[in-house]
């Protein structure tokens, strides 16, 4: 397996944008994670969804952020407006279960200019 | 929630001598403990993990061990390498919530 896949690796918009972070998970895994890492806060739970259903999304900073998973391969993590405060490196994870084993993927560097 | 503390926030050590990271959670509920190691430019990749059944675990020069009583958890690496050299990261899970630590940067100098 190639592994969790993210795209774009790398992003850098304008205040104002819209933003789209793509993740496909590893086959087989029913749950999905998307973290954010910052210098000041770490690694964050933003949400995760387990057979494609939101499970919980409680560390999802605004309204502004929404993600979706239309189905067992595919979620996207949108951002819209994106502001300057929203610059981190977003991750998406995959596991078998809950209490499993993580599989991280490369992250997307996005930059809000 | 679950807290996740981890010391020290740096750690240089010499090629060929031991490194040790510390975490402590406060959820007895915490029954799934694992580390992670992120190097430069990639997302973090699990190196060891523990269950709330087992005290100790080893992986050839990686060894994990878990104190349920005083709720804290360790890494150990032993005869470390300039490739040890990341950041590692504690995270423990309970009820479903998995905490992370706020990581350690591993420097090994050669």
């Amino acid at each position: 397996d190639a592994g969790v896949i993210q795209s774009p690796r790398h992003e850098v918009t304008e205040m104002g944008q819209e933003v789209t972070l793509r993740c496909k998970p590893i086959s087989g895994h029913d749950y999905l994670f998307w973290y954010r890492q910052t210098m000041m806060r770490g690694l964050e739970l933003l949400i995760y969804f387990n057979n494609n259903v939101p499970i919980d999304d409680s560390g999802m900073p605004e309204d502004r952020f929404s993600a979706k998973m239309p189905n067992a391969s595919f979620s996207t993590l949108k951002i819209q407006p994106s502001e300057p405060r929203d610059s981190a490196v977003y991750f998406c994870a995959s596991s078998l279960f809950r209490a499993e084993t993580q599989y991280f993927g490369p992250g997307t560097r996005l930059l809000v200019l | 929630g679950e807290n996740v503390e981890q010391h020290p926030s740096t750690l240089s050590v010499q090629e060929g001598d031991s490194a040790v990271i510390k975490c402590t959670y406060s959820d007895s509920a915490s029954n799934y403990f694992p580390w992670y190691k992120q190097e430069l430019g990639k997302g973090p990749q699990l190196i060891i993990d523990i269950r709330s059944n087992v005290g100790e675990k080893k992986d050839q020069r990686i060894a994990v061990t878990l104190n349920k009583t005083a709720k804290h958890f360790s890494l150990h690496i032993t005869e470390t390498q300039p490739e040890d050299s990341a950041v590692y990261f504690c995270a423990a899970l309970a009820n479903n919530d998995m905490r992370f630590g706020a990581g350690t940067r591993l420097t090994v100098k050669p």
